[in-house]
Order: structure tokens, then C-alpha cells, then sequence
């Protein structure tokens, strides 16, 4: 158990819907990462945040959003969902915002667009 | 642009024999590369970090080598065994420096260990 905890564990809905993924960091740690994962894509960052701020952003669609919040926890917002948003949606966390951090990945979140 | 690509999607060895991937990079300066584990359906774990001024790293039974010149890391599982099948990514420190921190991945090779 990485102490990085993702909800809800599945997640299936249709084209056009809205969701939200939840994710609370390990105690203490500082930086949120999301990432997602397909099998033609592999693990793609997506976006970091670190204390409320966002500090890095990858490939993140305009169609989805992220932000952190004061206690630290972290939701991933995803907006007219399309099929080929179906995949597995990681969120992580390190103590730090420094790159030689170990991050710690939580359990993740499977999305199903039908 | 910047490619990190793992020398195999899968890999098939003997119980008890070493296991040795590959992670080839180009178009990167990383200061530092990173292995993970990862079990089907589950969240990548933090195997071993290894810095460029670093030319390798031991934890247990595992190995990595980093080469900046050949722009390689080598990751080595010695006396392998079943337990051990599972995919491993490596990572690199994206572009970008300071708090700009974005951790590429590799799309990883799957380890199978044969009993």
C-alpha cells in the first residue's frame, strides 16, 4: 500500500459525460501528479501540482482540468468524454516538487467510455 | 524529439538466471533516471533511482547502470524468479528545469520469469 488513495476504484459512463477522479496523497507529501494509461500509449503524465499550484503540465487535453486543494487533495475533472478517454487514470505523489523524488502511484482509477 | 524506448516489449527468462532490460533514450540531458515496477491492473512502484554522475546502483538483487555517453541504463535482476514477472518502466526527468518537473516513462517490458 503506497498511502495514495484513488476514488472510485471504476468509473463507466457514455460519450459527452462529465467525471471527476479523486485523489489524496500520501500524508505529508506536497506534490500531486496525474497520469494516464493506455495500452498504446503507456503511462502519460498529465498534469503536477504542488501545494495548490500547478507546476507542470503534460499532454492534458483542453477537455480536462485538474486542481489541488488546500488539505492537499487532488480531482481530475474530465469533460465530453469520448471513447478513446477509456483508460486507466493514476494519480501519485512525492514529498517534494524536486525531480529526485521517488513518487508513489496509488491504485488508480479505470474509466469506461461507452 | 525526445524518445525513451525499452529494448523489448517482452522478455522470457529462467527461473534463477539474471534479467537484463534496456532503456535507450535520445534527444535527453536527464540528471537522473528512474526504474518502476508495475503488476497488472496496479499502480507503478519505485524500484531504484540512479544519478548521471552515478555509473550504477545496487538494491538487493537488482542492478541499473547508466551510461550518458551511450545514453543507456541497464536494469539487472540477478538469480530472477517467478515473483519477479511484472513490467518495469523506466522514467526520465522531462524538459524543462527548476520546479518544471515532468517524469517521462518508457511504455515498458513486460518480465516473465519461468519457474
Amino acid at each position: 500500500d503506497s498511502g495514495v488513495t484513488q476514488t472510485p476504484k471504476h468509473l463507466i459512463t457514455a460519450t459527452g459525460q462529465r467525471v471527476t477522479l479523486r485523489c489524496s496523497p500520501r500524508s505529508g507529501d506536497l506534490s500531486v501528479y496525474w497520469y494516464q494509461q493506455s495500452l498504446d500509449q503507456g503511462l502519460q503524465f498529465l498534469i503536477q501540482y504542488y501545494n495548490g499550484e500547478e507546476r507542470a503540465k503534460g499532454n492534458i487535453l483542453e477537455r480536462f482540468s485538474a486542481q489541488q486543494f488546500p488539505d492537499l487533495h487532488s480531482e481530475l475533472n474530465l469533460s465530453s468524454l469520448e471513447l478513446g478517454d477509456s483508460a486507466l487514470y493514476f494519480c501519485a505523489s512525492s514529498r517534494t516538487s524536486g525531480g529526485f523524488n521517488e513518487q508513489f502511484f496509488g491504485p488508480g482509477t479505470r474509466l469506461t467510455v461507452l | 524529439s525526445q524518445k525513451i524506448e525499452q529494448n523489448s516489449e517482452a522478455l522470457n527468462i529462467q527461473e534463477g538466471k539474471t534479467a537484463t532490460l534496456t532503456c535507450n533514450y535520445t534527444n535527453y540531458s536527464p540528471a537522473y533516471l528512474q526504474w518502476y515496477r508495475q503488476d497488472p491492473g496496479r499502480g507503478p512502484v519505485f524500484l531504484l533511482l540512479i544519478r548521471e554522475n552515478e555509473k550504477e546502483k545496487r538494491k538487493e538483487r537488482l542492478k541499473v547502470t547508466f551510461d550518458t555517453t551511450l545514453k543507456q541504463s541497464l536494469f539487472h535482476i540477478t538469480a530472477s524468479q517467478p515473483a519477479d514477472s511484472a513490467t518495469y518502466l523506466c522514467a526520465l526527468k522531462g524538459p524543462g528545469g527548476g520546479s518544471n518537473y515532468k517524469l517521462t516513462f518508457g511504455k515498458g517490458t513486460l518480465l516473465t520469469v519461468n519457474p
